[in-house]
């Protein structure tokens, strides 16, 4: 089965510095959706790349995923103390489900 | 308008009781799904349903049984409930775009087992 791979685990960044989230698959990625979960509440559907070579923004964040399509990054840009959060890599496995990474824990310091 | 609606937000019982968790979405999706949460925030798929119709049980223990009385409801009941089951317990529903899914998450359930 798919498995997926987040680096760092946790990360603690200082407001307004910039910061890469990495995401690798043991597997082909036919499908790499990121998610944002804050303490207490659902996910938040951040990006969906399926091409090799794909980069997607929206507002300060960048997702890619890679030519080979076996690792995604998500990069923040200028962090604020909004970004904090566990970020999320979930890959398409087929018949509908989804296999999440195990997380990254972003933290902002003023 | 909340798309994937979860109750109770929150659950605290005893082991050995017998607990449901609802869940509702109102996007018109086809599929419906359980994913389990632990302690370390390893999310992992429980069931799937498309149209009432269970697709996927992910080597869940039988305590756990989901039910489905039309596709915009799955709930989830669990009998005999363990310590090891405490954990956030989210609901999500896709619905096919283009090739790919897109998956629309409720809010989660806290279940606390003591």
């Amino acid at each position: 089965s798919q498995e997926l791979e987040q680096s760092p685990q946790s990360l603690i960044v200082q407001e307004g510095k910039n910061l890469t989230i990495n995401c690798t698959s043991s597997k082909t990625l036919y499908g790499l959706y990121w998610y944002k979960q804050k303490y207490g509440e659902g996910l938040i559907f951040l990006m969906m790349l399926q091409k090799g070579g794909e980069e997607k923004s929206h507002e300060k964040i960048t997702a890619k995923l890679d030519e080979k399509k076996q690792q995604s990054s998500l990069h923040i840009t200028a962090s604020q103390p909004s970004h904090a959060g566990i970020y999320l890599c979930g890959a398409d496995q087929g018949a509908q489900k989804l296999v999440f990474g195990q997380g990254t824990r972003l933290t902002i310091n003023p | 308008d909340t798309a994937v609606s979860q109750t109770p937000k929150y659950l605290v019982t005893q082991m050995g009781n017998d607990k449901s968790i609802k869940c509702e979405q109102n996007l018109g999706h086809d599929t419906m799904y359980w994913y389990k949460q632990d302690s370390k925030k390893f999310l992992k798929i429980m069931f799937s349903y498309n149209n009432k119709e269970l697709i996927i049980n992910e080597t869940v223990p039988n305590r756990f049984s989901p039910k489905s009385p039309d596709k915009a409801h799955l709930n989830l009941h669990i009998n005999s409930l363990e310590l090891g089951d405490s954990a956030v317990y989210f609901c999500a529903s896709s619905q096919v775009w283009g090739g790919n899914y897109g998956y629309t998450f409720g809010s989660g359930t806290r279940l606390t087992v003591v």
